[in-house]
């Protein structure tokens, strides 16, 4: 079975700080989807990457980065120089690609890491 | 930008009532999802839709959940008789495959009272 695990629930910083976020997961499938969303105090959920099972390459955009280490199962997010405006839940989900239930590949999603950026 | 959207954006009920959450997927995604979300805790998968029928459903999606899919554009999440421990932020979201990401609506805050 899939299982996503933030182990950190809340971390606070101070603005301009870097702060990672980690994630660990589990599945027993090769073909997999890996994937971070952002949750604001509005409430949403806002997707920010998808990373493919065959594609470790790290990826970053702008002052956020992706680090895909299929060798430790952890999908770690890094916010560099953080803002007030990152303060929100970060979400980790899996998708897998073949266990998943044909017509399914629900994601299923860790805990949550709350972030709070301190001005 | 399209999006998915949802409505109503909060909804409250009587305890034993019927309610019933619509959702507009992206127009040429495939596969419909609803999650549901306690306050203060992490999001649930509660059922999968594709090829106009249900693919998967979790533990929490019992008989007094149903979906339907009426008319090619809608997708409604139905709670015959709802109990107060339904009370929670209910997202639909909509992929156009398996290999691309989900995206989710803004979500209905239900509260069963």
């Amino acid at each position: 079975a899939q299982k996503v695990t933030q182990a950190q629930t809340e971390i606070s910083v101070v603005e301009k700080e870097d702060v990672t976020l980690d994630c660990v997961y589990e599945t027993r499938d090769t073909t997999y989807y890996l994937f971070w969303y952002k949750q604001p105090p509005s409430g949403e959920l806002v997707f920010l990457i998808r990373r493919n099972s065959f594609d470790e390459q790290n990826e970053i955009s702008g002052r956020y980065s992706w680090n895909f280490q299929k060798s430790t199962s952890s999908f770690n997010f890094t916010i560099t120089a953080s803002q007030v405006v990152d303060s929100a839940v970060y979400f980790c989900a899996l998708s897998e690609g073949s266990y998943s239930g044909a017509g399914s590949y629900q994601l299923t999603f860790g805990k949550g890491t709350k972030l709070s950026v301190i001005p | 930008e399209p999006e998915v959207t949802q409505t109503p954006s909060h909804q409250v009920t009587q305890m034993g009532q019927e309610v019933i959450l619509r959702c507009v997927p992206i127009s040429n995604h495939l596969y419909f999802y609803w999650y549901r979300q306690i306050l203060g805790q992490k999001v649930e998968f509660l059922v999968s839709f594709y090829n106009n029928e249900i693919s998967e459903k979790s533990e929490i999606f019992d008989d007094q959940f149903s979906v339907e899919r009426p008319d090619g554009s809608n997708f409604t999440l139905k709670i015959r008789s709802t109990k107060l421990e339904d009370s929670a932020m209910y997202f639909c979201a909509s992929r156009a495959g398996q290999a691309t990401e989900a995206f989710f609506g803004q979500g209905t805050r239900l509260t069963v009272v």
